[in-house]
């Protein structure tokens, strides 16, 4: 089965560079939520996106931005990187947003090196 | 004081043991609840749902106490393949539907 596709896997950048994250929903879902693992933490929510409107925010630092295309696939832009940022960054994405039937499927992640 | 409590263990088990992970939440607007494995830098995959009346998925079995807001993941018989850390996840309905994860329990099998 599809499962939901995050790129690039890795990305190396320098302090106060820009970054920009994609994910490819598994196909007919229609929410995405973005979340931030850095090292030894458990992953904390960033933002989300249900038909392509932002429907929630988290901990999501202001120099970050995102958003969710017509295809339903979503990017995570990322500015004024610092060192702070290195992280994993993991896409979710589900259908029946808001029911219980709920559930988020985890795409591979992106692994962020700022230097 | 975190919204879903673990103990992170790690818990050091023989192969073909019994082992029982709990955890504890602390917003009782929480509406779903799951319990993902997490191996080493990969991602959270979807281990199991957990209803109210319990459920049980071959070796697994996961148990909700609403009154006390405790979920609870049973190992049977302990695989080399279960070491990984195991996340306790809760779910509103209203409002944020983000996931909020527990740290992790980290659970070795060993041989």
């Amino acid at each position: 089965a599809a499962g939901v596709i995050q790129s690039p896997r890795h990305l190396i950048k320098e302090k106060r560079e820009t970054a920009t994250l994609k994910c490819y929903p598994i196909p007919r879902h229609d929410t995405v939520y973005w979340y931030q693992q850095g090292p030894g933490q458990d992953p904390q929510f960033l933002i989300s996106f249900y038909e392509k409107m932002q429907s929630d925010k988290g901990s999501i630092p202001d120099r970050f931005s995102a958003q969710q295309f017509s295809d339903y696939h979503s990017e995570l832009n990322m500015s004024s990187l610092e060192l702070g940022d290195s992280a994993l960054y993991f896409c979710a994405s589900s259908t029946n947003a808001g029911t219980s039937q709920e559930t988020q499927y985890f795409g591979p992640g992106t692994r962020l090196l700022v230097l | 004081r975190k919204e879903v409590e673990q103990d992170p263990g790690p818990f050091n088990v023989p192969e073909g043991a019994t082992v029982a992970f709990n955890c504890t939440y602390s917003n009782s607007a929480s509406q779903s609840f799951f319990w993902y494995r997490q191996d080493c830098r990969k991602e959270p995959k979807l281990l199991m749902s957990v209803y109210s009346s319990g459920n049980e998925d071959g070796r697994f079995t996961a148990q909700l106490n609403r009154a006390s807001q405790y979920i609870s993941l049973l190992i049977r018989d302990s695989k080399l393949s279960d070491s990984a850390t195991y996340l306790c996840v809760v779910n509103k309905m209203t409002g944020r539907r983000a996931l909020t994860f527990g740290s992790g329990t980290r659970l070795q099998v060993q041989p």
